[in-house]
């Protein structure tokens, strides 16, 4: 079942923070997270496992709700270089196949 | 090589006819994944390879759709009598094994356009 992203897109200046979320309907194992810039292939950023710690760097970070099934993906002080799609991928138990949202489309302005 | 690598890059072919894309995934990389991506769209999960274990293809949308790899190399992703609905961005990822731990590696993508 395909995970839900929200918002679908979002604009922000220079300097100000995001939070894109991603749910499920379905008990999860793992949440990865890409970003896609237009015409390049997806990138990875991290991955967040069932039982795992907060992921993350300094300015990109996320976390994961294993009881609502909910992972958010935080960006702060963005650079105009966050600019991109962001998708979430997730996997129920058992080794199935990584289900992707429909991606967050972030744009961020000077 | 170092990445994922995918052709051609761009692909344009008159509707009805095959097409066969391929994929070079990085050394060592036990699992292959295909991926569709329509304009403005998410990816969408055609077909993964694991090893020698038999591939799952719980995703392909149709019988026009097939999928090869020998071993742990290179893959080939057949569209048979293409229409103009499969216009999209095939894009191929690769990761050292399956599992929900293990980041996916994705090559440039080929550009699929039926006239």
């Amino acid at each position: 079942q395909q995970p839900v992203q929200s918002p679908q897109a979002v604009i922000l200046r220079e300097g100000e923070d995001a939070v894109i979320n991603c749910s499920s309907s379905k008990a999860l194992y793992s949440v990865h997270w890409y970003r896609q810039k237009h015409g390049e292939a997806p990138v990875f950023l991290m991955i967040l496992l069932k039982g795992g710690e907060q992921k993350g760097h300094e300015k990109i970070s996320a976390s994961f709700n294993e009881k609502k099934q909910q992972s958010s993906l935080y960006l702060t002080a963005s650079q105009l270089s966050y600019s991109g799609t962001y998708f979430c991928g997730t996997e129920g138990t058992g080794n199935t196949p990584l289900v992707f949202g429909k991606g967050t489309r972030l744009s961020v302005i000077a | 090589g170092a990445g994922v690598s995918q052709s051609p890059s761009n692909k344009v072919t008159e509707k009805g006819k095959d097409v066969e894309l391929r994929c070079d995934p990085i050394s060592g990389h036990t699992a292959l994944y295909w991926y569709r991506q329509r304009l403005g769209q998410g990816l969408e999960f055609l077909i993964y390879f694991q090893g020698n274990s038999a591939p799952d293809k719980s995703g392909l949308p149709s019988d026009r759709f097939s999928a090869e790899r020998t071993g742990e190399s290179v893959s080939t992703l057949t569209i048979q009598r293409t229409q103009q609905e499969d216009s999209a961005v095939y894009l191929c990822a690769s990761s050292f094994r399956t599992g929900g731990d293990q980041p996916q590696h994705f090559g440039d993508g080929t550009r699929l356009s039926i006239l």
